[in-house]
């Protein structure tokens, strides 16, 4: 298996724009998370799924972000519109059942 | 607010030192504690899943243990290598498969 992938693993915006991140699972793995990762908070955890629906999006900082996850492989983060403090490295993760989670690359966001 | 709190921060060790790293978290409503070891550039990989007072897991020369009713578990690593530095993450989960993520251990092991 490919292990989780995430795209893009860079990118650049400037403040104001749309950005979405985009992450394929495990195949089979029926939990997926986000995660964002800053020097200030370190790895914390904005939303998860469970086949396919939101179960706990209590850490979505704001209004502005947004995630969907339509089929099994695939899901989707949305920030619109981005702000220079949304800059950190934002993980995917998924997992068989919910315990031991396997983490995507990440992917890294500049907000000018 | 669960807190999950980890000691030391960071910890520089001479190669074939053995050396060991802390994990508080809250004993009530527990349901599994995870190591996860994360190299720099890297994404976090799982090192250990532990459910079970008492439980013991061991890969290698790291091996860890979890005490749930005070609420720590300890990583050992044995002769540190070079390769072994990154940054060791322990994370909480509560009756939820929500993760709590403690702010990790940094480790440097110089040759």
């Amino acid at each position: 298996d490919a292990g989780v992938i995430q795209s893009p693993r860079h990118e650049v915006t400037e403040m104001g724009q749309e950005v979405t991140l985009r992450c394929k699972p495990i195949s089979g793995h029926d939990y997926l998370f986000w995660y964002r990762q800053t020097m200030m908070r370190g790895l914390e955890l904005l939303i998860y799924f469970n086949n396919n629906v939101p179960i706990d999006d209590s850490g979505m900082p704001e209004d502005r972000f947004s995630a969907k996850m339509p089929n099994a492989s695939f899901s989707t983060l949305k920030i619109q519109p981005s702000e220079p403090r949304d800059s950190a490295v934002y993980f995917c993760a998924s997992s068989e059942g919910g315990l031991e989670q396997f983490f995507g690359p990440g992917t890294r966001l500049t907000v000018l | 607010i669960l807190n999950v709190e980890q000691s030391p921060q960071s910890l520089h060790v001479q190669e074939g030192d053995s050396t060991n790293f802390t994990c508080s978290f809250p004993s009530s409503n527990f349901y599994a504690l995870h190591w996860y070891r994360w190299e720099t550039a890297k994404s976090p990989e799982a090192l250990f899943v532990m459910t079970l007072n008492g439980d013991e897991k061991k890969k290698g020369r790291i091996s860890a243990t979890l005490n749930t009713k005070e609420g720590y578990s300890y990583l050992y690593i044995k002769g540190s290598q070079p390769e072994d530095s990154a940054t060791y993450l322990c994370a909480f989960g509560g009756a939820t498969n929500k993760l709590i993520f403690g702010t990790g251990t940094l480790l440097a092991v110089q040759p």
